[in-house]
């Protein structure tokens, strides 16, 4: 089944506590990004990966790394969490094409607080 | 740059009535839009999407978006409410292909409920 995953589901940490958010699919996609939703404000875009090694800043990457090592992974690292960063995180992909037009597969969520 | 406005926050319904959820976009070059759906406890899933090909769009379960350019915008519509309709939705919008970045740029949703 063509999916993205994401681990954890949820995820209960304290600040400055380092954490990864995994997320991986397996439909052979090249763009992969992740997103936080937050009550009123839709989904906004942290980081984005047009391909293994090339990653790059969305909205609001402050606070967040991430890496692509492999096409398949794009793990979301926050090396010293804070409140503020209590939120849904979604990682998506789209296919190799590229283009505005292709369509964004989501993975089920990470429920993230941070206390 | 690209924005997408989604009014209110919340539509309620009873099953069996028209849906109507509105998105307004704005957008310096020929828009590419979206409507997504999020059950409860789950990711985005793809309704519909506007790629310039035709401005009435049908999606899945029944929904419908008319992109209309003179008005910016793309509201979604379904005839008939059924109960698992129930769901946020969001329309976003991505304009324009800067070389890298497919970025979507979502509203900021809309909950709908539907009544018995």
């Amino acid at each position: 089944e063509a999916q993205v995953t994401q681990n954890p589901r949820y995820l209960i940490t304290v600040t400055g506590k380092k954490l990864t958010v995994t997320c991986s699919q397996n439909m052979n996609h090249e763009y992969m990004s992740w997103y936080r939703q937050d009550p009123g404000l839709g989904l906004r875009q942290i980081y984005y990966s047009m391909n293994v090694e090339v990653t790059d800043k969305g909205d609001v990457p402050e606070g967040y790394k991430v890496s692509r090592k492999e096409k398949r992974n794009f793990p979301l690292i926050l090396e010293s969490p804070s409140p503020n960063q209590t939120s849904l995180y979604f990682c998506a992909s789209s296919p190799p094409t590229g283009w505005s037009t292709d369509t964004q597969y989501f993975g089920p969520g990470t429920r993230l607080t941070v206390l | 740059a690209q924005s997408v406005t989604q009014l209110g926050s919340h539509v309620s319904v009873s099953e069996g009535a028209l849906v109507l959820l509105r998105c307004n976009y704005s957008s310096s070059v020929p828009p590419y839009l979206f409507w997504y759906v999020q059950y409860p406890n789950q990711g985005l899933q793809l309704l519909l999407k506007y790629t310039s090909a035709a401005t009435l769009v049908k999606g899945i379960n029944g929904f419908e978006a008319e992109f209309k350019k003179s008005e910016t915008s793309f509201h979604l519509t379904k005839p008939s409410a059924h109960m698992s309709d129930a769901a946020e939705y969001f329309c976003a919008v991505s304009g324009g292909w800067d070389g890298a970045n497919s970025k979507l740029t979502f509203g900021k949703g809309i909950t709908l409920s539907v009544r018995p």
